[in-house]
């Protein structure tokens, strides 16, 4: 079975530091692995995908993630936090093909001016 | 980027009526939805899986005459909340996989349905 897992329900952070938002994931086969984020009353975005190649991944809005399978590992990272990045962050797995996604809790990150 | 609709966006309706809500891919054919309820503060919890032209795969402990899906056309997906009670009041979120080989596959989202039972 597949399963995410994001630790931390809550991460604070100040604005212009780097941030981190982690997730672990337990998936058979290979994984395809998805940040999303979300704002109040708002559906789903699309931040970022790991499929196969380079372990580090470059999305929309400045973020990354690295992908380290030794690890189970699909951490999100920013260098430099915005406050307008403050938002509910969701971690997904899939074992590719035309499988659901299986979501993690989802961290609520607050960037503090 | 893929852009997903859902309509309406809120709708408030009396215990024992049905709602509709509609799931649209607006720029790109979609063979498979996924309709899936998020409570408040919690994340989401997969319902469905919609093929375009066949019937649904429920989740374990979703009921599938209560929560009926149809697949018209490759750009809607609906979901009918049949004789709502107020259990049922949830953000119901909609999102289409754009279909491609694995290398392209994402899930678009849409923005969501509040719908509130009285």
């Amino acid at each position: 079975a597949q399963s995410v897992a994001q630790p931390e329900d809550q991460v604070n952070v100040a604005e212009g530091n780097p941030l981190t938002v982690k997730c672990t994931y337990s998936v058979s086969g290979n994984p395809y692995l998805f940040w999303y984020v979300q704002y109040p009353n708002r559906g789903l975005q699309f931040l970022l995908k790991y499929i196969t190649g380079d372990n580090l991944v470059k999305g929309s809005y400045g973020f990354e993630a690295e992908f380290n399978k030794s690890q189970t590992s699909f951490h999100l990272k920013k260098p430099s936090a915005l406050v307008s990045d403050s938002a509910l962050y969701f971690c997904a797995v899939t074992s590719s093909g035309n499988t659901p996604l299986v979501f993690g809790k989802g961290t609520r990150l607050s960037v503090i001016a | 980027g893929a852009v997903v609709s859902q309509h309406p966006s809120w709708v408030i309706c009396k215990s024992g009526t049905s709602v509709k809500i509609e799931c649209r891919s607006l720029d790109f054919q979609a063979t498979t939805m996924f309709w899936y309820r998020q409570f408040p503060k919690q994340s989401l919890m997969l319902m469905a899986t919609s093929n375009e032209g066949s019937k649904a795969t429920y989740e374990q402990g979703v009921e599938k005459d209560k929560f009926l899906i149809n697949h018209a056309s490759l750009t809607l997906s609906t979901l009918t909340v049949t004789s709502a009670h107020p259990e049922d009041s949830s953000f119901y979120i909609c999102s289409a996989r754009d279909g491609g080989p694995p290398e392209s596959d994402t899930q678009y989202f849409g923005p969501g349905t509040r719908l509130t039972v009285l």
